[in-house]
C-alpha cells in the first residue's frame, strides 16, 4: 500500500529566510504525482506545487520549488523567501492511477517576524 | 470560473443520528472526490465519484455513501454517525479522473458528533 510519511511536525523559520520541508514516501508504481497542499488556519487546502514522476526536471512556482529524488522516493519542498502569509499546515500527497490519494500527516510550518 | 463550494460549513449532530453534506464541483469539473480529515491528521480518502459512478473507494464503511447528480455536483452521506465520525469533511474536483488532473479542493465541512 502507498504510504506517504512527513518526519517534521512542526518547524518554524525567519520571515525572508529558506526553508524545506521533508516528505518519503512508498509505493510499487512507476507512474504517479505528487503534490504539495497548503492548508492555512481554518482555511481550504491549497495547491502549492505538483511533480509528475515520469519528469526528471524538478518542479518550480515562484518561491516554492521541489527536490524530487524518485530513486530515494524522496520529495522534499523548499519555501524561499518566506513571507508571514507561508504561515499553514503544509501536507504533502501522493496519487496514483487508483484514484486514491494519500495524504501525510503535515508540517504546521510558522514564519516569524 | 466558480470554485468547489461545500455546505453547510458547520453541523452538530448526536449519535445514531444521519447526516448530508453537499459538495458543488469547480466549473467543467466532472470528478468529484471526498476526505475527512481528522483533527490534526491529514485527509483521508473516502471515495470519488466520476459521471455519476463511484470510481473508487477508500477504507471506509458502507454506511459512507454518495451521490453525484447529473451537473456533477455531489452528496456525502453517513449513516449511523459515531462519535469518531466528527472531523472536517473535504471535498475535491477535478477535471477527469486521472491522477494527473489535480483536484481542487473546497472550504469543507465541520461535522461534531455529540
Amino acid at each position: 500500500a502507498q504510504t506517504v510519511t512527513q518526519s517534521q511536525p512542526e518547524m518554524s523559520v525567519q520571515e525572508a529566510e529558506t526553508v524545506t520541508l521533508s516528505c518519503t514516501y512508498d509505493t510499487s508504481e512507476s507512474n504517479y504525482y505528487l503534490f504539495w497542499y497548503k492548508q492555512p488556519p481554518s482555511r481550504q487546502m491549497i495547491l502549492v506545487i505538483r511533480q509528475e514522476a515520469y519528469k526528471q526536471q524538478n518542479a518550480t512556482e515562484n518561491r516554492f520549488s521541489v527536490n524530487f529524488q524518485k530513486a530515494a522516493k524522496s520529495f522534499s519542498l523548499k519555501i524561499s523567501d518566506s513571507q508571514l502569509g507561508d504561515t499553514a499546515m503544509y501536507f504533502c500527497a501522493f496519487i496514483d492511477n487508483n484514484n486514491d490519494m494519500r495524504f501525510g500527516a503535515g508540517t504546521r510550518l510558522t514564519v516569524k517576524p | 470560473e466558480t470554485g468547489v463550494t461545500q455546505s453547510p460549513t458547520h453541523l452538530i449532530k448526536t449519535r445514531g443520528q444521519q447526516v448530508t453534506l453537499r459538495c458543488s464541483s469547480q466549473s467543467g469539473h466532472n470528478t468529484v472526490s471526498w476526505y475527512q480529515q481528522a483533527l490534526g491528521q491529514g485527509p483521508q480518502f473516502i471515495f470519488q465519484y466520476y459521471r455519476e459512478e463511484e470510481n473508487g473507494r477508500g477504507n471506509f464503511p458502507p454506511r459512507f455513501s454518495g451521490l453525484q447528480f447529473p451537473n456533477y455536483s455531489s452528496e456525502l452521506n453517513v449513516n449511523a454517525l459515531e462519535l469518531d465520525d466528527s472531523a472536517l469533511y473535504l471535498c475535491a474536483s477535478s477535471l477527469e479522473t486521472s491522477g494527473r488532473d489535480t483536484q481542487y479542493f473546497g472550504p469543507g465541512t465541520r461535522l461534531t458528533v455529540l
